[in-house]
């Protein structure tokens, strides 16, 4: 595709419910990225794949948070038990290599706001 | 907190003017990294610079790098409304991550 793809573009739910975010990345990217911002910061950084694995998931806030790639493309970002703090725009990003050398590809992000 | 620091917090200038953005971190770096982000969107990438690099431009870009001092800086040169943004500020930390900056707002008066 164009660019990287990220589904739905917003989101409303419930506190308690469980959530599925989508990414689509660039065709080509090995590694995606998977962030979180909240008004008026910058992108805070969550799970890190390289192909299919996770390389870095030091980012996730708990275990109600959690990521997978299972073909090393489309990637989900899956949150249980939704708190009204996980209020948030959360983007995705691919790139070609990864190792923190080559300039990241964004989404738009998903606007997640948990009533 | 994952986040360095970025000065100012915010910046208004008129159409023509330029605008300059500075960010400072406290760790080691092999690069750093300067995004745009207009309201509502993603980011976008503007520049990396690495750290054996003392300036690079692009354009009315120009991101100067001083590893001795641990701080970076973005110059707008010739401000145009159209540069109303958020500007971050990246640092790629030798491992997976980039780490972003809290952020410069923008604005540019037409």
């Amino acid at each position: 595709g164009a660019g990287v793809s990220q589904t739905p573009s917003n989101k409303v739910t419930e506190k308690g419910k469980y959530v599925e975010l989508r990414c689509d990345p660039i065709s080509g990217h090995t590694a995606l990225y998977w962030y979180r911002q909240s008004l008026g910061q910058g992108p805070e950084f969550l799970i890190y794949f390289q192909g299919t694995g996770a390389a870095d998931d030091s980012g996730l806030p708990n275990d109600r948070f959690f990521a997978v790639r299972p073909e090393g493309s489309v990637s989900t970002l899956k949150i249980q038990r939704t708190e009204r703090g996980d209020s948030a725009v959360y983007l995705c990003a691919s790139s070609l290599r990864g190792l923190g050398d080559s300039p990241l590809h964004f989404g738009n992000g998903t606007r997640l706001t948990v009533t | 907190s994952q986040q360095g620091e970025e000065d100012p917090q915010a910046l208004s200038i008129q159409e023509g003017e330029n605008a300059t953005m500075n960010c400072s971190y406290k760790t080691s770096i092999n690069n750093l990294q300067w995004y745009r982000q207009n309201s509502g969107r993603g980011l976008v990438h503007l520049i990396l610079i690495r750290s054996n690099e003392r300036e690079k431009h692009s354009g009315r870009l120009r991101v100067t790098l001083d590893t001795s001092k641990k701080s970076s800086s973005l110059l707008i040169t010739a401000s145009r409304a159209a540069d109303t943004a958020s500007y971050f500020c990246a640092r790629g930390d030798g491992g997976f991550k980039t780490i972003f900056g809290a952020g410069t707002r923008l604005f540019v008066k037409a």
